[in-house]
Order: C-alpha cells, then sequence, then structure tokens
C-alpha cells in the first residue's frame, strides 16, 4: 500500500511568485484535504477536495486555489505569494470526506523571501 | 470563536507516565483526534475518541469528556523516541472539517 506522496519537498520562491505543490493520496483513497502549518503552530485547513470537486474551504484568501485528478492527485496553487506564506504545506487523504483517520504526508517546506 | 488550548512544551523521564491535556471551545463537535509529530514529519494518527471515558491502545491511552470539553493523552513507559510534538484535533459536526490545537513539544529526558 503507497502511503500519501508530496513534491517537492523543499521549495524556496520569492515574494509575488507563484507556486504549485503535489500530491498523490493513499491507495484507495477519494478524498484530499490540504493544510498549512506554521512552525511551532497546528496545522490550519485550507481545504479538500472529493471526486475532484471543492468540498470545503478554510479562512484562505483566493490565491490559495486547488485541483484534484480523476486519480485523486491532487495540486495546492498559490498565487503573487507573501513571505507569511513560508509554512510547511501537509496534503492528506482518507477514504472519503468522511473518513477517519487523515493519512499525511510529509509535507512541502516553502520558503518565501 | 473557535479554541483549543494545549500546554507548549513538557519534559518527562524516560520510563515514567506522561499526561498531556487539551481544552476545547468549538461550534460543533463530532469527535476528537490525537496525533504524533516529529519534527519535520507527517503527524501520525493515535487516536480518535467520540464518546466520554478512557480509550487505551497499548502505551497509549486517549481520555474524553464531552460536557467539559476536555481530553487528555496519557503516555505510559515513556521512551526516547516518544519526543515529538502532540496535536490535538476536533472534528466539527457541520463538515468533518478539523480543527488544530498548537501542539505540545514533549521533550523525553534520559
Amino acid at each position: 500500500e503507497t502511503g500519501v506522496t508530496q513534491s517537492p519537498t523543499h521549495l524556496i520562491k520569492t515574494r509575488g511568485q507563484q507556486v504549485t505543490l503535489r500530491c498523490s493520496s493513499q491507495s484507495g483513497h477519494n478524498t484530499v484535504s490540504w493544510y498549512q502549518q506554521a512552525l511551532g503552530q497546528g496545522p490550519q485547513f485550507i481545504f479538500q477536495y472529493y471526486r475532484e470537486e471543492e468540498n470545503g474551504r478554510g479562512n484562505f484568501p483566493p490565491r490559495f486555489s486547488g485541483l484534484q485528478f480523476p486519480n485523486y492527485s491532487s495540486e495546492l496553487n498559490v498565487n503573487a505569494l507573501e513571505l507569511d506564506d513560508s509554512a510547511l504545506y501537509l496534503c492528506a487523504s482518507s477514504l472519503s470526506r468522511t473518513g477517519r483517520p487523515l493519512h499525511f504526508g510529509n509535507g512541502t517546506r516553502l520558503t518565501v523571501t | 470563536g473557535q479554541n483549543i488550548d494545549q500546554p507548549t512544551e513538557m519534559t518527562a523521564t524516560e520510563g515514567a507516565i506522561v499526561q498531556i491535556n487539551c481544552t476545547y471551545q468549538t461550534s460543533g463537535f463530532n469527535g476528537l483526534f490525537w496525533y504524533q509529530q516529529h519534527a519535520g514529519e507527517a503527524p501520525t494518527f493515535l487516536s480518535y475518541n467520540v464518546l466520554d471515558g478512557l480509550e487505551e491502545k497499548g502505551r497509549f491511552s486517549s481520555f474524553l469528556s464531552r460536557s467539559k470539553g476536555y481530553s487528555y493523552l496519557l503516555l505510559k513507559e515513556l521512551q526516547m523516541k516518544d519526543s515529538a510534538s502532540y496535536l490535538c484535533a476536533v472534528e466539527k459536526d457541520s463538515n468533518y472539517q478539523l480543527i488544530w490545537g498548537a501542539g505540545t513539544k514533549l521533550i523525553i529526558k534520559p
């Protein structure tokens, strides 16, 4: 059974640029959630995708957007990067939108300079 | 508003017992999760409580009191590998989203 994989592992971008983060869900999981985790904080919910449609969104601006593909992999896109976007971005998959528990990938560490 | 509180940091001795508390105030409640997160790694699932009471799973136990908005994670026979952050997260009833605490960094000393 393949777990949740995220790429890239680390990324450095400049303020104002755009970034795309990728996530492959665990085999058999059709739901992907994205979280932002600042240093020393708990994860903050960005949004969830279920069967290719957005199924809930946290308190993040529209410049955070996402996609889910037919194979249930997902992308997180962030436009007009700000310094405060520097964080660990975690992807989690589950068997369904109400599936428990969430299975997390190791995350992408994004640094915005 | 929504609030989840955990101690920032705790220190314990190898072989001992430690209790990590979590109090919450949220609009809606389905259940409460505990996750372990080693530095630079993904959170890994430890427990999920829906009903009041204690659930034991090996060296780890988790307790919930819904009326008090309170949970704790009990770790017994502490090992050095238990040094990690422990995150408490509430599952809201409206949309199954998780609201997370900031985590408790547990330091185990020999």
